[in-house]
């Protein structure tokens, strides 16, 4: 079984432009997940869709976040404008069940 | 409030030795927890879960602990290895609408050979 894929794997950007993240799940998870991982911390949940619908996105900054999952399969995260304190790994995550999430490799930026 | 805490950020064992990581969670309506493997450059790989019905669950050299009176969660590992080394989290679960996991900061074991 594939895992959850996402792109790119690095991004560099400097602040104020904008940045897109893809994610596609684990084919038949209903659910799926953005995190925003800070160096040295745990995984802190941004927003969670159940098949294209939005379950929970009071986390997300939603000023400069967006996020959408058209069709209910894959999924991208953008930011815009990007400030130095979104320099994070964003990761993308899936479940069937919505309890126990697999992730995938997630996408380091930084912003300059 | 919702925070999953651990009681120490680094952890170094022997090869061979049995290795123990403890958790702290703060919401008692928490129902589900789960146990993270995070290797360096790599997303969170799932190692074990654990329903608060239960007070013990084990897996391939793992074993989970859990504690409800104290809120108490051990993830124990048995002969660990070198390719153990990684940063482990324990999330809990709850259903507050969501059922959204909550993580904490993460313990780095490092295994010595």
């Amino acid at each position: 079984e594939a895992g959850v894929a996402q792109s790119p794997r690095y991004k560099i950007i400097e602040k104020r432009q904008s940045v897109a993240f893809w994610c596609n799940p684990i084919s038949g998870h209903a659910t799926l997940y953005w995190y925003q991982q800070i160096l040295g911390q745990g995984p802190k949940l941004l927003i969670q869709f159940q098949n294209n619908g939005v379950v929970d996105d009071s986390q997300l900054p939603k000023d400069r976040f967006s996020a959408e999952r058209l069709k209910g399969v894959d999924s991208t995260l953008k930011i815009q404008p990007a400030k130095l304190e979104d320099s994070a790994v964003y990761l993308c995550a899936s479940s069937p069940t919505g309890r126990t999430e697999f992730f995938g490799p997630g996408t380091r930026l930084t912003v300059l | 409030g919702e925070s999953v805490g651990l009681h120490l950020p680094t952890l170094s064992v022997q090869e061979g030795d049995n290795s123990i990581i403890n958790c702290a969670y703060s919401n008692s309506a928490s129902d589900y927890f789960i146990w993270y493997k995070q290797e360096s450059g790599k997303g969170p790989q799932f190692i074990i879960d654990i329903r608060s019905n239960m007070d013990k669950r084990q897996g391939q050299r793992v074993t989970v602990l859990l504690n409800k009176t104290v809120k108490h969660l051990s993830l124990q590992i048995a002969a660990t290895q070198p390719g153990d080394s990684a940063v482990y989290f324990c999330a809990e679960n709850f259903q507050g609408g969501s059922e959204k996991l909550v993580f904490g900061k993460g313990t780095k074991l490092t295994v010595n050979p």
